[in-house]
Parts: C-alpha cells; sequence; structure tokens
C-alpha cells in the first residue's frame, strides 16, 4: 500500500520569502507524484508531477519540486513567495504499475501555506 | 465549457433528502472519480468508473449511489444522508494508460447535510 505523508499542517511566511513544502512517500514500486494546489471553495489545480524523467520537475507559478528516491521525497518549493500563493497544497502518489482502481492517487493531509506581507 | 464541471456547487438537504450531483468532463478522457473532502481529514477516494465501468468502490455506505452513463458524465446520486456527511465532494478524470497519467479535478460541491 502506498501513503503520503506531509508536514506541517500550518506553514507561515514573509512575502519573499523561500516556500518549503514537504512530502514523503512509500510505495512499492516506482510511483508517480503530484503536486496540487487548492484555492479556497475552488477544487484542485495540477501544480506540477513527477514521472520518472527529470528528477527536479517545474512547475507552473515559479513552484518546483525535486524527487529523491533515497530519502522518499518530492519536497515543493519556490524561491520568492507571492500572497497569491496563499491556499492548501496537496501532495498524491499513483502506482503507476497498478490496476486502474487502484492508481487512483492517495493523498497527503495537506498543508496550508499563509504569506504574510 | 473546459475542464471538469460540476453542479450544483452548494447544496443544503435534509437527512430524508434523496438529492444528486452531476460531473461532466470535457476533455475526452475514460476514467471518472469521485472524491470526498471532509475537513480534518485527507481527500478520500470513493468510486473510480473506467470506460464507464465501475472498478472501485472504497467501503462507501450504499446510501451513496453513482451512475456513469457514458463516458463525460458521472452522478453521485444521495439519499437518507447523515450530517457526518458534509463535505466537499469532489469529481475528476484521466485518461488510462498515459504515461504520468494525471487526474484533472472539477471546482466541487459542498453539501450541508442537515
Amino acid at each position: 500500500a502506498q501513503s503520503v505523508t506531509q508536514l506541517g499542517s500550518h506553514v507561515s511566511v514573509s512575502e519573499g520569502a523561500l516556500v518549503l513544502l514537504r512530502c514523503n512517500y512509500s510505495s512499492s514500486v516506482p510511483p508517480y507524484l503530484f503536486w496540487y494546489v487548492q484555492y479556497p471553495n475552488q477544487g484542485l489545480q495540477l501544480l506540477l508531477k513527477y514521472t520518472s524523467a527529470a528528477t527536479l520537475v517545474k512547475g507552473i507559478n515559479g513552484f518546483e519540486a525535486e524527487f529523491k528516491k533515497s530519502e522518499t521525497s518530492f519536497h515543493l518549493t519556490k524561491p520568492s513567495a507571492h500572497m497569491s500563493d496563499a491556499a492548501e497544497y496537496f501532495c498524491a502518489v499513483s502506482d503507476r504499475g497498478a490496476d486502474t482502481g487502484r492508481r487512483a492517487l492517495t493523498f497527503g493531509s495537506g498543508t496550508r501555506l499563509q504569506v504574510q506581507p | 465549457e473546459t475542464g471538469v464541471t460540476q453542479t450544483p456547487r452548494h447544496l443544503v438537504m435534509g437527512m430524508t433528502n434523496k438529492k444528486s450531483l452531476k460531473c461532466e468532463q470535457h476533455l475526452g478522457h475514460n476514467a471518472m472519480y469521485w472524491y470526498k473532502q471532509s475537513a480534518k481529514k485527507p481527500l478520500e477516494l470513493m468510486f473510480v468508473y473506467s470506460l464507464e465501468e465501475r472498478v472501485e468502490n472504497n467501503s462507501v455506505p450504499s446510501r451513496f449511489s453513482p451512475e456513469c452513463p457514458n463516458s463525460s458524465h458521472l452522478f453521485l446520486h444521495l439519499h437518507t444522508l447523515q450530517p457526518e456527511d458534509s463535505a466537499l465532494y469532489l469529481c475528476a478524470s484521466s485518461q488510462l494508460g498515459t504515461f504520468g497519467e494525471t487526474q484533472y479535478f472539477g471546482p466541487g460541491t459542498r453539501l450541508l447535510v442537515l
């Protein structure tokens, strides 16, 4: 079974500061990994995904994440936070080798990012 | 319309009511999903439909009844719900078998059961 752990349910940074949101996963096979963002009263929007090509993945809005197999991590970073980045962020894993039903995403519990002016 | 749409966006219902949530995807995908997002709990997969056939029912109570009449539409029929069923219900779709298969989500239906 696969699982995702997001360390820190709330993260607060100052505008212009580095954003680091942590995600660790467990999976018996090489996974697909995703970061989604959810703004208030909206659905989930894909930020970026890892599919086994480059280990450093660039996404939208200046975000990127690095896949580290040895650490089973897929942390999300952004060099300089903007007020509009305030939202909830979800890390998710899917088992690329599984049957259709099992390929559904397993989500972490989410990290709420606050950006202080 | 583009992407994944859901209606209604908000729904208030009593425990004896029957209502339905609708999801429509405009992406040409062949798999659709229902997720439940409750406060203080991770997103939970409820149902998966692949090529209009249900392939996953994640121990969901029978008061939730999904229906997938074609590859573009997905419904969630609700009856005799409980207050603890109040949550955001999210629909998603994906194209099976694609490399890096990605799920795309709708905006959700915020459900309140009184």
